[in-house]
């Protein structure tokens, strides 16, 4: 199976700041046919299912605010949030669906400062 | 408006069984592949089950292999998961989820409100 480790676990940043996630895979997500990351980012908040946010490791999803950005290839990915805003707060997740076992990271859990 | 209504949670024994069901609208269900994806109380996400979009094609989490079933009726738009054996460790909200895009699985753009299930005498 991939491990998807995630990094910090928690983090608290400042309205307006910058955030910053870490995500690494166990083994590469890149698929060389296409040359296509097989990574995404949910966001989910509490009493709800998550929601996607970035796939294909940068690919903002419809709807999704121009301030989350995905970067990375092959295992080391990272979500950024550029400029914090309060109603960012909320767990974060990476993934791979690059096979079965589809795998989740252990969560980021994001506050405000 | 794309819609995922999960029902059949609930309280179960160990060693008991449940069935949850996933209705699907807002979207051709027979298109896309479907998940099941579950988080324990107050863990991270984990994902359990997937199935193609014709049902042919099926998936299991090592955790669950042998003892639950996913399945799909696409005359209903509706997904199903056979859980038997139930253990405490399958204490968990389920979510079912679908396919952002045809003939890929694993990538979810919509996901249900979740299921309670809760394994305990």
């Amino acid at each position: 199976d991939i491990v998807m480790t995630q990094s910090p676990d928690s983090l608290a940043v400042s309205l307006g700041e910058r955030a910053t996630i870490n995500c690494k895979s166990s083994q590469s997500v890149l698929y060389s046919s296409n040359s296509k990351n097989y990574l995404a980012w949910y966001q989910q908040k509490p009493g709800q299912p998550p929601k996607l946010l970035i796939y294909w490791a940068s690919t903002r999803e419809s709807g999704v605010p121009d301030r989350f950005g995905g970067s990375g290839s092959g295992t080391d990915f990272t979500l950024t949030i550029s400029s914090l805003q309060a109603e960012d707060a909320a767990v974060y997740y990476c993934q791979q669906y690059y096979t079965t076992p589809y795998t989740f990271g252990q969560g980021t859990k994001l506050e405000i400062k | 408006e794309v819609q995922l209504l999960e029902s059949g949670g609930g309280l179960a024994q160990p060693g008991g069984s449940l069935r949850l069901s996933c209705v699907a609208s807002g979207f051709t269900f027979s298109n896309y592949a479907t998940s099941w994806v579950r988080q324990a109380p107050g863990r991270g996400l984990e994902w359990v089950s997937g199935i193609g979009d014709s049902g042919d094609t099926t998936y299991y989490a090592d955790s669950v292999k042998g003892r639950f079933t996913i399945s799909r009726d696409n005359s209903k738009n509706t997904l199903y998961l056979q859980m038997n054996s139930l253990r405490a460790e399958d204490t968990a909200i389920y979510y079912c989820a679908k396919s952002r895009e045809e003939q890929l699985g694993g990538l979810y753009d919509y996901w249900g409100q979740g299921n309670l299930v809760t394994v305990s005498s």
